[in-house]
């Protein structure tokens, strides 16, 4: 069965300081992967998507950025966080076939203060 | 622009069947409906997704109507465990765009 990792489960940090969350996702191959933020008491924001090693689309301009250096794997950076940047960030995964279409996974999910 | 908009709260009582209603007038042809379940730090569970008429699975229902510029879940005999954050999804094929309502908090009471 597939399984999606995220790490760490809660991060603190203060404003002006890099940041780096990791996603894993195991049992799939050629997985969608996809970043979301999620503001306190507010919807989910697309940040970035990935159909594929080192091929990533923005959505939303920001101080933030992604890389997949491997299949399953799925890095969200920052080099200077701010205090928007505070919420709840969730790694989800689909499979290729189809396209957007299919059902995503989500993972269990980072949150972010910056103080 | 493509958006969707649903209601942001609804409230309902143990036993009834709630039906939440989201708007899509920019729907194009090839863009598929897909409803997520969230609870409070956790993230979104696939509920179901439909691309015309009606579709029904073990948990819900979803009923999109010929211009499918809207569609309405529909969560038969709910229970307290059905309080949470409702989203609605169009997905866009064409260029490979999510769109996410905003979500509504359906609150069950007993």
């Amino acid at each position: 069965s597939q399984t999606i990792h995220q790490w760490p489960a809660t991060l603190v940090q203060p404003v002006g300081s890099p940041l780096s969350l990791e996603c894993t996702v195991e049992g799939t191959s050629n997985p969608n992967l996809y970043w979301y933020r999620q503001a306190a008491g507010r919807g989910l924001q697309l940040l970035f998507y990935s159909v594929g090693i080192g091929q990533i689309s923005s959505e939303v301009p920001q101080n933030l950025s992604a890389s997949r250096p491997q299949d399953r794997q799925f890095i969200l950076s920052s080099k200077k966080l701010l205090l928007s940047d505070s919420g709840f960030y969730l790694c989800a995964w689909s499979s290729r076939t189809e396209g957007p279409y299919n059902e995503q996974f989500f993972g269990p999910g980072t949150r972010l203060t910056v103080l | 622009l493509a958006k969707t908009t649903q209601p942001i709260s609804m409230d309902s009582y143990e036993g009834q069947e709630v039906n939440i209603t989201c708007s899509h007038n920019n729907i194009a042809t090839n863009d598929y409906i897909t409803w997520y379940q969230q609870f409070p730090s956790q993230g979104p569970r696939f509920i179901i997704q439909g691309y015309k008429t009606k579709v029904t699975n073990e948990v819900a229902s979803l009923f999109i109507p010929a211009d499918r510029k809207s569609s309405t879940l529909s969560l038969p005999r709910v229970s307290l465990s059905d309080t949470a954050v409702y989203y609605c999804l169009v997905a866009k094929g064409s260029n490979y765009q999510l769109i996410w309502g905003a979500g509504t908090k359906l609150i069950i009471k007993p």
